[in-house]
């Protein structure tokens, strides 16, 4: 089982819905949550952190903690075609260690 | 403003020779990661560094890889003899915020013919 689990994709929604990405981690003593935004031939940029469980919320980003389920899912508001990348969840799990997702590719459709 | 730079952005070298890709780190974080990305394998911890010391490079290949921080502004990543399956982005990070969030330099694309 991988330490960190997210759906390939692509996910394609239409411009203005909202985008759910979802991500699944198998170490229950993981300690805090990423999310970041890789545009082709970019590097990863850090979109949102969460630690708590419940809701975090950053203008049309939600991240969302369930730690007693294991999953991080982060909702995109108003999505744009401006939002079509690559998302990658992490999971730090160790005092520097973090693992990293493989990627859901998000496509908005305009 | 403050951001991870890495050089050089692309290098496109031939098998055998040798390979040295850099990072500055963003001023003030003490803790530097390695990364390579390829379509197959998704995002690699190579190795990383804490105060300029290795923490952690069993993600990499040690008979040609090697890391190393002679000081606090430069992390480097050195292959020698490259070889075509290295072929990847290698990213460099950097440590920091309230959080210990990962800040990640553009990437250094290696192509070896």
């Amino acid at each position: 089982q991988k330490e960190v689990e997210q759906n390939s994709g692509p996910l394609s929604v239409p411009e203005g819905a909202i985008a759910s990405l979802n991500c699944t981690y198998s170490d229950r003593g993981s300690q805090s949550f990423f999310w970041y935004r890789q545009y082709s031939g970019k590097s990863p940029e850090l979109i949102m952190s969460i630690y708590s469980n419940g809701d975090k919320e950053d203008g049309r980003f939600t991240a969302q903690l369930n730690k007693a389920s294991q999953y991080v899912s982060l909702l995109i508001r108003d999505s744009q075609p401006s939002d079509s990348a690559t998302y990658l969840c992490a999971v730090r799990v160790g005092t520097y260690k973090y693992i990293f997702g493989t990627g859901t590719r998000l496509k908005v459709l305009a | 403003d403050a951001r991870v730079t890495q050089t050089p952005r692309h290098k496109v070298t031939e098998m055998g020779q040798e390979v040295t890709m850099r990072c500055q780190p963003i001023l003030g974080h003490n803790t530097v990661f390695w990364y390579r990305q390829t379509m197959m394998q998704g995002l690699e911890l190579l190795a990383y560094f804490r105060n300029r010391a290795p923490l952690d490079d069993s993600g990499m290949p040690k008979d040609r890889f090697s890391a190393e921080m002679p000081d606090a502004t430069l992390a480097t990543l050195k292959i020698q003899p490259s070889e075509p399956r290295d072929s990847a982005v290698y990213f460099c990070a950097s440590l920091g915020g309230t959080y210990n969030e990962q800040f990640f330099g553009p990437g250094t694309r290696l192509t070896v013919l």
